[in-house]
């Protein structure tokens, strides 16, 4: 596609419940990222893959949390057993190389309640 | 944490009004990008500057990389009330995989 690609865009959970996050970047771009954004903060960095190796993990709030680019394309972030803090909007981003301009999905937005 | 001080918070400005707002920090960026993210959007690249010292212009945005590379500044000249948003910057480190980002400033545009 054009742009980086995020389903679902909404998602609502209850709590202790897993859920699935996928990202489609951009085709032939190496270097993809993951971001936690909080309602009126900036996005925070969670992990970063080049192609499919998970080259830093060190954002990810806890171990519940887990991402993988088996492929080293489509991406998926995984939240186990969700809790009420997960909730924020989890946005994917997609760039030639990890230092040149990275291009960002429209987002889900997770709601735990 | 976010290492980006990111001021005004926000702004409230006429239309027809110039803006600027501008990132520092206590670290040294080599990339320094801007983006814009409207409501329920993801963000959106503006300006991305790779130099210190390099001033880029995009229509009537202008974004400048400051010297010492600690600091960068965006500009919007005669603004427009399709410029109402959540500007961020962003900066990005040889020895860190992520960007790192500003917490923001929020622009309204009064017609």
């Amino acid at each position: 596609g054009a742009g980086v690609s995020q389903s679902p865009r909404y998602k609502v959970a209850k709590r202790g419940q897993d859920v699935a996050l996928r990202c489609d970047p951009i085709s032939g771009h190496v270097s993809l990222f993951w971001y936690q954004q909080a309602l009126g903060q900036g996005p925070e960095f969670l992990t970063y893959f080049q192609n499919e190796a998970q080259l830093d993990k060190s954002g990810l709030p806890s171990d519940r949390f887990f991402a993988e680019r088996p492929e080293g394309s489509v991406s998926t972030l995984k939240i186990q057993r969700t809790q009420q803090e997960d909730s924020a909007v989890y946005l994917c981003a997609s760039s030639l190389d990890r230092s040149t301009e990275a291009f960002f999905g429209q987002g889900t937005r997770l709601t735990v309640v | 944490g976010q290492q980006l001080n990111q001021s005004p918070q926000s702004m409230f400005i006429q239309e027809g009004e110039d803006v600027s707002m501008n990132c520092t920090s206590s670290s040294i960026f080599n990339t320094w990008l801007w983006y814009k993210q409207d409501p329920g959007e993801g963000p959106v690249l503006l300006i991305a500057l790779y130099k210190a010292g390099e001033l880029t212009s995009n229509g009537r945005l202008t974004a400048q990389f400051g010297i010492t590379r600690k600091d960068s500044f965006l500009n919007i000249s005669a603004s427009i009330p399709s410029d109402v948003g959540i500007y961020f910057c962003a900066g990005h480190q040889y020895n860190n995989n992520d960007m790192r980002f500003g917490a923001g400033t929020r622009l309204t545009v009064k017609p």
